[in-house]
């Protein structure tokens, strides 16, 4: 079965702090894998993209890496700020030959940052 | 402005009624998508269109249907409301190379 589980479920951390999220996908076949980060009452925005040949991808402060041998990702944030407070979704690609690949969501990090 | 709209933000309707969600874009993508999220679940694909004259059913469809009126515009209908339909539900939109815009969402309840 094509799942994306994602830990841990909720996370509180302090301002300036790192944290690591995690992403175990049992999707084939893998086509590609992206982190978004969901505010509270928004939409989900992308922050990274990789495909099977890439190990790690940076946007700023937040860092993502995936094994596919292991079917594993984790999204990294360096010196948290209030506003990374937030839901990380771990997103994986079933490939079905490029025009519609289908898109399978995990159900997230919730991330909060305290002062 | 929004690249990706949606109307209304909130909606409280009760069971049996009819009603419609609204997605617009100025992104010029050709592909549009229908989602909804509930709490502790992932997004669940509902329809999703390539092009004006293409629709396709997701993994939730039961209970939905979507028109598309333009390649700007998108709208999911529920066509007899019920309780379980309560839920966050969001329009996207991707250019082809599968990152997806989503909108700010549209929370409904359905009494």
């Amino acid at each position: 079965k094509n799942q994306v589980e994602q830990s841990p479920q909720s996370l509180i951390i302090l301002e300036g702090k790192n944290c690591t999220l995690q992403c175990n996908y049992t999707v084939s076949p893998f086509s590609n894998l992206r982190w978004y980060k969901q505010d509270t009452g928004r939409g989900p925005v992308s922050l990274t993209i990789m495909t099977f040949s890439e190990n790690t991808k940076s946007n700023g402060r937040y860092t993502a890496t995936l094994d596919a041998d292991t079917k594993q990702s984790s999204l990294h944030i360096t010196a948290s700020q209030l506003s990374d407070s937030a839901s990380y979704i771990c997103v994986v690609s079933r490939y079905y030959g490029g025009a519609t690949n289908k898109l399978i969501f995990g159900t997230g990090t919730l991330l909060a940052v305290q002062p | 402005d929004a690249d990706v709209t949606q109307t209304p933000r909130n909606r409280i309707t009760k069971t049996g009624k009819r009603i419609m969600l609204e997605c617009s874009q100025t992104k010029g993508h050709d592909r549009m998508y229908w989602y909804r999220q509930d709490p502790g679940l992932g997004l669940q694909l509902i329809y999703y269109s390539f092009d004006v004259k293409d629709i396709n059913k997701g993994e939730i469809s039961d209970g939905y249907s979507v028109s598309r009126q333009a390649q700007a515009k998108f709208s999911l209908s529920l066509e007899s409301a019920i309780p379980n339909q309560t839920a966050l539900y969001f329009c996207a939109t991707s250019d082809g190379l599968e990152t997806q815009y989503f909108g700010p969402g549209t929370r409904l309840l359905v009494l």
